[in-house]
């Protein structure tokens, strides 16, 4: 059973326009999301996390949106740029450790 | 640059042999967690250490087992190796336990293969 889905395995976006990509989670008792951008041959990259007390977070051009009633949550990238262009995981805890739920990414390609 | 090295890179082990992966995290870190990815799949959650204890675990069994070093060292030994034990293992380390208030950082993971 999986508690966080990503269900866009692919995602394409302009140079310069908005990238959103999404994340849906199954267990109401997560009270921290995360995403994560990955490189081939890297680990994971922290990028931007949200506590459930919130339903935004900003950091420069990525913007984390939290919709509890809807067990929603997207990532905002603005403007996209190639360099953007990586696997993205949405990621969940409960209780609020590192104890982290992964969905299976999606493939973020910003073309120029 | 993470600060976090895994070794070995790559790694392969027959069906029923023992492996052990070693994660080196920055110093101060006193949390390691780890994961398994296997392709095309999100990272999933296998144990975590806080000061050299184990403070939770993922649906693994008892094969897998871990240990953390004082010098901010890791280990994660697998026996009896299964087919479905090839993976990219990933360790990541942290201050805390919590991302609340802090970063948590991924080493490059080691792949194994299980012939």
């Amino acid at each position: 059973d999986q508690q966080v889905k990503q269900n866009s395995p692919s995602l394409s976006v302009q140079e310069g326009r908005i990238s959103i990509l999404n994340c849906d989670y199954t267990n109401s008792m997560f009270d921290y999301f995360l995403w994560y951008k990955k490189y081939p041959a890297e680990g994971p990259t922290f990028l931007i996390s949200i506590s459930s007390i919130k339903d935004k977070n900003e950091d420069g051009r990525f913007t984390v949106f939290l919709n509890k009633s809807a067990k929603h949550l997207s990532l905002h990238i603005v403007p996209s740029q190639p360099g953007d262009s990586a696997v993205y995981f949405c990621a969940a805890s409960v209780g609020g450790s590192y104890q982290l739920t992964f969905g299976k990414g999606t493939k973020l390609s910003v073309i120029p | 640059e993470t600060g976090v090295t895994q070794s070995p890179t790559h790694l392969i082990k027959t069906r029923g042999q023992q492996v052990t992966l070693r994660c080196s995290s920055q110093s101060g870190h006193n949390t390691v967690s780890w994961y398994q990815q296997a392709l095309g799949q999100g990272p999933q959650f296998i144990f975590q250490y806080y000061r050299e204890e184990e403070n939770g675990r993922g649906n693994f069994p008892p094969r897998f087992s871990g240990l953390q070093f004082p010098n901010y060292s890791s280990e994660l030994n697998v026996n009896a190796l299964e087919l479905d034990d090839s993976a990219l293992y990933l360790c990541a380390s942290s201050l805390d336990w919590t991302p609340s208030t802090d970063t948590q950082y991924f080493g490059p993971g080691t792949r194994l293969t299980v012939l």
